[in-house]
């Protein structure tokens, strides 16, 4: 299986500033078909997963733009520029390439 | 708004099984492989099972092989997980997802196994 790390697992982070996830994997992730399935997904306190970012860079519709996702390969990072009390919570990487799916442990990100 | 309405979860006890469903609407469910992901308490996402469109395909994490089935009634838009041989690990809240890359989720069901 194809293993995800996330670093940190916890991110403290003052209002208005940046911060920045890292996802790794142990495999690459670029698929047969060309793309690289790696999507980001952001759970508040007490809700379900949203997708934040698919195939690396894309962000799903209604998404801020203070949220990136760059990477290739096996090197993943999200940023979160300019980040709102809204932004907390748990962040998880995710591979979408190989079976099975996997997610990474997920990022604690608080607001400070 | 695409909307994924999960039931189904309940308290049962370590051996015994229970079916999962989700309810699809607000887009066309045949055309969209669907997932199930699981989230015990106070820990991360696991992936579970996905299903293809035409019910020909079905992948599974190793941790439930045999133990789950998932199925799906397009005509109902409806997504199943049969659920046996429940374990105590198996407590979590169980999501359904739209898509090969699970682009929507339900609000989750919370299975509990307990004696």
């Amino acid at each position: 299986d194809v293993v995800m790390t996330q670093s940190p697992l916890s991110l403290p982070v003052t209002l208005g500033q940046s911060a920045s996830i890292s996802c790794r994997s142990s495999q690459s992730l670029v698929h047969s078909d060309g793309s690289t399935y790696l999507h980001w997904f952001q759970q508040r306190p007490g809700q379900s997963p949203r997708r934040l970012i698919y195939r690396v860079s894309d962000r799903d519709p209604g998404v801020p733009d203070r949220f990136s996702g760059s990477g290739s390969g096996t090197d993943f990072t999200l940023k979160i520029s300019r980040v709102e009390a809204e932004d907390a919570g748990v962040y998880y990487c995710v591979q979408g390439t190989h079976w099975p799916r996997t997610f990474g442990q997920g990022t604690k990100v608080e607001i400070k | 708004e695409v909307q994924l309405l999960e039931s189904g979860g309940d308290l049962v006890q370590p051996g015994g099984s229970l079916r999962l469903s989700c309810a699809a609407s607000q887009f066309t469910f045949s055309n969209y492989a669907m997932a199930w992901v699981r989230q015990a308490p106070g820990k991360g996402l696991e992936w579970i099972s996905t299903i293809s469109t035409d019910i020909r395909d079905t992948y599974y994490a190793d941790f439930v092989k045999g133990r789950f089935t998932v199925s799906r009634d397009n005509s109902k838009n409806t997504l199943s997980l049969q659920m046996n041989s429940l374990r105590a690990e198996d407590t979590a809240v169980y999501y359904c997802a739209k898509g090969w890359q699970m682009e929507s989720w339900g609000q989750g069901t919370l299975v509990t196994v307990s004696s």
